[in-house]
């Protein structure tokens, strides 16, 4: 089935540092999600994003929807051992459902 | 307010068997999708119900059906089970049928499904 492109496949970061990942499409979406996976879990909805060019927080995480509907991006700040886990950014064209990404993975080193 | 329920947790089956997987929908959500997802991947959708028919259907063949019962609980049902459909499911329900308004879908802490 078709699944977005996310970037990167895994990060490993220092406690305390930021975080950055990306999802593209070569089609248009006119809604961006981003989730978290624990280990056993489902996802867990933490931005939903409507508008292109709109950007949106949740605490400490960040993200936008790109200006071209054909990309998002999701920051986090000053990461904590808790943000451990997979993200995967979802998008939704008309009359479709949801199109996920393969997630990138978390690492957070104390 | 309750969230995602499903049921079983972990699930062991042969090759050739059928299952039933049981997912209870959110508090005030109607609307209950059907998400495959294999190791390393992300959810791929399965199909969804809304008032108890069927709203869409990504690319599974017709051995995956399903239900949704009046309280919007939802079963999954997969007859001659193959290897590849080892899996976890995920149920996620939403306020609204994707497509319409609120694309937000909350999403259950999934079966693990083994085929041996």
């Amino acid at each position: 089935g078709q699944q977005l492109n996310q970037s990167p496949q895994s990060m490993f970061i220092q406690e305390g540092e930021d975080v950055s990942m990306n999802c593209t499409s070569s089609s248009i979406f006119n809604t961006w999600l981003w989730y978290k996976q624990d280990p056993g879990e489902g996802p867990v909805l933490l931005i939903a994003l409507y508008k292109a060019g709109e950007l949106t927080s949740n605490g400490r995480l960040t993200a936008q929807f790109g200006i071209t509907r054909k990309d998002s991006f999701l920051n986090i700040s000053a990461s904590i051992p808790s943000d451990v886990g997979i993200y995967f950014c979802a998008g939704h064209q008309a009359g479709t459902a949801l199109i996920f990404g393969k997630g990138t993975t978390l690492s957070v080193s104390s | 307010e309750t969230g995602v329920t499903q049921s079983p947790t972990h699930l062991i089956k042969t090759r050739g068997q059928q299952v039933t997987l049981r997912c209870s929908s959110q508090s005030g959500h109607n609307t209950v999708s059907w998400y495959q997802q294999a190791l390393g991947q992300g959810p791929q959708f399965i199909f969804q119900y809304y008032r108890e028919e069927e709203n869409g259907r990504g690319n599974f063949p017709p051995r995956f059906s399903g239900l949704q019962f009046p309280n919007y609980s939802s079963e999954l049902n997969v007859n001659a089970l193959e290897l590849d459909d080892s899996a976890l499911y995920l149920c996620a329900s939403s306020r609204t049928p994707t497509g319409l308004s609120s694309y937000e879908q909350y999403f259950g802490p999934g079966t693990r499904l083994t085929v041996t």
